[in-house]
């Protein structure tokens, strides 16, 4: 699976959009990128993934370049709850393992 | 409600002293893993299961046993615990379909102290 990239901390004041950015510029033909976040030592929980076109579901919204080689989740009215850390997955259609990095951890402050 | 249940949630052990965590599923997913996370390493994953009876080593394998003799459990069993396994837990399980690819869904943890 391709290796990803993404700053190791963020802040984004609550009710403003957070912009997730995710690097993974060795990304290939079949592989999708995932996101997931772990808030405070919970089980991981699934947001979104997305192949090459734009992707929005009821927790946010996924922007993959048009070249694939970057991606950005976007939290559109943070929220203190969702505070934690967000993890970019690249992985290859079908094959079911997940590897984490280190992830952002996004902090949303009043 | 879909859910991956695991249980204990905390478990203070003593060395050798065999246990158990067990793992449970309500979605009928093939796919079952676990994980543990320790500071500044991330989560690594220790065995996972495609389907029943067929089990496969992840990354961190050493020191650990599963087995998958139904489709809604998937037990990690540490049969002499060491304090180098003190760590936090975790299962999932995911629809595996070789061809399409489904979220996966993580259990709450097993917080799991060997001394």
């Amino acid at each position: 699976d391709a290796k990803t990239t993404q700053p190791p901390s963020m802040d984004c004041a609550e009710g403003r959009a957070a912009n997730l950015p995710c690097n993974h510029s060795t990304i290939s033909g079949n592989e999708y990128v995932y996101w997931y976040r772990q808030i405070h030592s919970q089980g991981p929980q699934y947001i979104i993934h997305g192949l090459k076109n734009n992707e929005t579901n009821e927790m946010a919204s996924l922007i993959i370049t048009e070249d694939r080689k970057s991606s950005t989740l976007i939290l559109p009215h943070a929220t203190l709850r969702d505070t934690a850390v967000y993890y970019c997955i690249v992985r290859v259609s079908g094959y079911s393992t997940l590897t984490f990095g280190k992830g952002t951890m996004l902090l949303v402050s009043p | 409600e879909a859910q991956v249940t695991q249980n204990p949630r905390y478990l203070i052990t003593v060395t050798g002293k065999k246990l158990t965590v067990t793992c449970s599923q309500n979605m009928n997913h093939e796919y079952m893993s676990w994980y543990r996370q320790d500071p500044g390493l991330g989560l690594r994953q220790i065995y996972y299961s495609m389907n029943v009876e067929v089990t496969d080593k992840g990354d961190v394998p050493e020191g650990y046993k599963v087995s998958r003799k139904e489709k809604r459990n998937f037990p990690l069993i540490l049969e002499s615990p060491s304090p180098n396994q003190t760590s936090l837990y975790f299962c999932a399980s995911s629809q595996y379909t070789g061809g399409s690819n489904t979220e996966a869904f993580f259990g709450q943890g097993t917080r799991l102290t060997v001394v």
